[in-house]
């Protein structure tokens, strides 16, 4: 069964970079699954933010398109997410799921909240 | 941007009950609507995709249907641990966007 772990650093400062990483067991993040993040500000709706697949092919929500960058790993075995240039609209549980599709979800990680104050 | 509208916010129902929860679409997204259920300090649990075909390990008491422009997800018998929040999701186009959800609460 895979297994999808979020990490990162729980409070960044407002325009730094956010960087947070997926670490998957039980399977491989080269297998022919697409590896995606979301995010869910406190208290409201899912944001979905992009995907990378196997071959470094990735799609962003137009909203975040300038500022983030998702990738892979192989060596570790893990996905990860880049967002620059952070505002306190970033605070949000950020979860990485990855499923055969790029548009829906049924393997997620349990979340990791991050908070952007000074 | 397809946004989606859930209704209605909250719906208070007892265990045995039929619990009908809609989202409707501003454009046309075909089949491609999923539900989900998030309970509290979870991650969401996918139950449909494709508007009626249930995820894997999904009871059949729950079931979805409609395409276009407006669906419904519905669980036929209420049972103790089904009341969470649930939040529908539409990949016709992108970006890939949710409904605000719907809290299904214990009456």
């Amino acid at each position: 069964q895979l297994q999808l772990q979020e990490s990162g650093p729980g409070l960044v400062r407002p325009s730094e970079t956010l960087s947070l990483t997926c670490s998957v067991s039980g399977g491989s993040v080269s297998t022919s699954l697409y590896w995606s993040w979301i995010r869910q500000p406190p208290g409201k709706e899912l944001e979905w933010i992009g995907y990378v697949y196997k071959s470094g092919s990735t799609n962003y929500n137009p909203s975040l398109k300038s500022r983030v960058t998702i990738s892979l790993d192989t060596s570790r075995n893990q996905s990860s997410l880049k967002l620059i240039s952070v505002t306190a609209a970033d605070t949000a549980v950020y979860y990485c799921a990855g499923d055969s599709t790029p548009s829906r979800w049924y393997f997620w990680g349990q979340g990791t909240l991050l908070i952007v104050s000074s | 941007e397809s946004v989606l509208t859930q209704s209605p916010g909250t719906l208070s129902l007892s265990p045995g009950e039929r619990a009908t929860l809609s989202c409707r679409a501003s454009q046309s997204v075909s089949s491609s609507l999923a539900w989900y259920q998030q309970k509290p300090g979870q991650a969401p649990r996918l139950l449909i995709y494709g508007a009626s075909s249930r995820a894997a390990g999904i009871p059949d008491r729950f079931s979805g249907s409609g395409s276009g422009t407006d669906f419904t997800l519905t669980i036929s018998r209420l049972e103790p641990e089904d009341f969470a929040v649930f939040y529908c999701q539409q990949y016709g186009t992108l970006p890939y966007t949710f409904g605000q959800g719907t809290k299904l609460e214990i009456k």
